[in-house]
Formats: C-alpha cells, sequence, structure tokens
C-alpha cells in the first residue's frame, strides 16, 4: 500500500464549476501537507501550504486537512480552463530527521473545458 | 530573483551509459533534493543534500549519486543507465533552519530518456 493515495482522475469539468481533490495517507507522522499544479511537461509549481488540520484559503484555493481521518482537499472555485493541469498533494514529516523529505500522490488530471 | 534552474532540458542516453544532471537553487536557499518523475507518476524522493553532504536518501540504488557544491548548487550522477531510468528528474531547492527545512520549490526538470 502506498503512503499517500490520489485518484489519477481523470476529471473533467466545465468552466465555472467547483473542483474537489482529495489525497488520503496511512502515515501519521506527516504534518505539512501541500499541492503542487503541474503543467505538461514543467516541474511542480507550489499552491497551498498547510501545517496540520484546518482550512486555508487563497483566492479561488482553499486546502483542507483532517488529520483524523488521514484526509486532504483542494477546492478550486469558479474553475478556468488554465486551471487544467496535473494536481499533486505532497506531504512531510515535521522536523527530526524528516528534514523535508515530500512524499507525492500520483497526480489527478483535470481538465476544465470552456 | 531566479528560481531554481536545472539544465540540460532533454538528454538522450543510451543503456549502460552514464549522466550527469545539474540545479542552481533558488537564491537564498542552501539544501537541494533530487525527485524521479515517471510518466504518470507522483515525483520519488531520491536525496537531498545539505551541507555539501547527502542528508537523506530515498529507496534508490547506489548507482544515484549526487554532490553539492559550496555554492550551493548540485548534481545527480546515475551510472549503467537502464531503460527504466527514463524519466524527468526534478531538483528542488529549500532553506534549511535549524532542525526544520522550509517548503520546496522545484525546477522545470531534465527529461532523460534511455534507449
Amino acid at each position: 500500500q502506498k503512503e499517500v493515495e490520489q485518484d489519477p482522475g481523470p476529471l473533467s469539468v466545465p468552466e465555472g464549476a467547483i473542483v474537489s481533490l482529495n489525497c488520503t495517507y496511512s502515515n501519521s507522522a506527516f504534518q505539512y501537507f501541500m499541492w503542487y499544479r503541474q503543467y505538461s511537461r514543467k516541474g511542480p509549481e507550489l499552491l497551498m501550504y498547510t501545517y496540520s488540520s484546518g482550512n486555508k484559503e487563497d483566492g479561488r484555493f482553499t486546502a483542507q486537512v483532517d488529520k483524523s481521518s488521514k484526509y486532504i482537499s483542494l477546492f478550486i472555485r469558479d474553475s478556468q480552463p488554465s486551471d487544467s493541469a496535473t494536481y499533486l498533494c505532497a506531504m512531510s514529516g515535521a522536523g527530526g530527521t524528516s528534514y523535508g523529505k515530500l512524499t507525492f500522490g500520483q497526480g489527478t488530471i483535470l481538465t476544465v473545458h470552456p | 530573483d531566479a528560481g531554481v534552474t536545472q539544465s540540460p532540458t532533454h538528454l538522450i542516453k543510451t543503456r549502460g551509459q552514464q549522466v550527469t544532471l545539474r540545479c542552481s537553487p533558488k537564491s537564498g536557499h542552501d539544501t537541494v533534493s533530487w525527485y524521479q518523475q515517471a510518466l504518470g507518476q507522483g515525483p520519488q524522493f531520491i536525496f537531498q543534500y545539505y551541507e555539501e553532504e547527502e542528508r537523506q536518501r530515498g529507496n534508490f540504488p547506489d548507482r544515484f549519486s549526487g554532490h553539492q557544491f559550496p555554492n550551493y548548487s548540485s548534481e545527480l550522477n546515475v551510472n549503467a543507465l537502464l531503460l527504466g531510468d527514463s524519466a524527468l528528474y526534478l531538483c528542488a531547492s529549500s532553506l534549511t533552519a535549524g532542525t526544520r527545512t522550509d517548503t520546496q520549490y522545484f525546477g522545470p526538470g531534465t527529461r532523460l530518456t534511455v534507449l
């Protein structure tokens, strides 16, 4: 079993829709949770960064972390064709010997069509 | 402010050859991590360099080695290339403060094809 599970999709939605992306994980040592966006043949770009449980909002993006359920989500409101990309969840432990090593999900391919 | 840069962009090698990939971290960052991303998969951690030493290593064979220079730039070397080494190799830089390493920022990657 992988430490981080993410549905690869693909997910196709109309412009303006609310998109929900999710990951589950098994390692309770994870304390930092990130969402990266990756366009085709490019490097991942950091979208959201959260510590422990709770919600964080940034413009059209909202990240949620539920550590009790080992479940994280990214919501995209008013989705745009430019949001079409692969979305990767990533996690790391807290300090100690973790040193920020990231464990990624497989990535979800999202297409927003006009 | 330049972000993370990597060279070369693309590389084609044959089985058994050796390859060296290069990375310059974002200004102000002192820690470099390398990841391998196979097609359709998420990146997998190879190793991390800090203060010119390998600080942590993922589940990769010894054919994968690296180096960090005094200016914090880094190299990834892969010996005896296999077909399965074909992937996008990503470099990520970050800043270490005490026991905590801050969030990582990725470069555009080097796409390696092994024939």
